[in-house]
């Protein structure tokens, strides 16, 4: 079975300042890779999804970015970080479209 | 687009008794619904699923019923333990293959 591993675990950043999120995989090849945001006490809003390398969807129109570099590897970025970026960042993989299973998650503060 | 609507919010019951939680959805499209619970600091565990093929299915103390005509389904949790306490989603696999989420339900077993 797969394995999701997400760095780092927890950030604290200033507003203005970028941000890069990496969620990798292993035991699994070719999966579909997704981004997702949890404000606290909230439930979960997709921000992007990845079907393949360098296929990036985007669900919500906003200050962040995401790449897939290599088949097992999905970055969040951000060139200028907001407050309302603040959340709960979780990875997610599934083969084919099957089940999906979460990440540990990365908590992120911007002050 | 689908939409996922999960209740209730919040569900306290006492250690050993049942507990019940639905989720309506709204494309008829839709063919596969997991349940995931949601520990805190950490990301949501898939803990049961359905597809749309199957009226019922049970793991162990949990049970999912799914009722097509109506577009809801449920998730049942019996003799409670204090280790439940959590937060639970429900989803649906829309027509797109994204997941929907319901907005979760803290469930607290009272010892």
């Amino acid at each position: 079975s797969q394995t999701i591993h997400q760095w780092p675990a927890t950030l604290v950043q200033p507003v203005g300042s970028p941000l890069s999120l990496e969620c990798t995989v292993e035991g699994t090849s070719n999966p579909n890779l997704y981004w997702y945001r949890q404000a606290a006490g909230r439930g979960l809003q997709l921000l992007f999804y990845s079907v393949g390398i360098g296929q990036i969807s985007s669900e919500v129109p906003q200050n962040l970015s995401a790449s897939r570099p290599q088949d097992r590897q999905f970055i969040l970025s951000s060139k200028k970080l907001l407050l309302s970026d603040s959340g709960f960042y979780l990875c997610a993989c599934e083969k084919g479209f099957s089940e999906q299973f979460f990440g540990p998650g990365t908590r992120l503060t911007v002050l | 687009g689908e939409n996922v609507e999960q209740h209730p919010s919040t569900l306290s019951v006492q250690e050993g008794d049942s507990a019940v939680i639905k989720c309506t959805y709204s494309d008829s499209a839709s063919n596969y619904f997991p349940w995931y619970k949601q520990e805190l600091g950490k990301g949501p565990q898939l803990i049961i699923d359905i597809r749309s093929n199957v009226g019922e299915k049970k793991d162990q103390r949990i049970a999912v019923t799914l009722n097509k005509t109506a577009k809801h389904f449920s998730l049942h949790i019996t003799e409670t333990q204090p280790e439940d306490s959590a937060v639970y989603f429900c989803a649906a696999r829309d027509s797109s293959y994204k997941l929907i989420f319901g907005s979760g339900t803290r469930l607290l077993v009272r010892p």
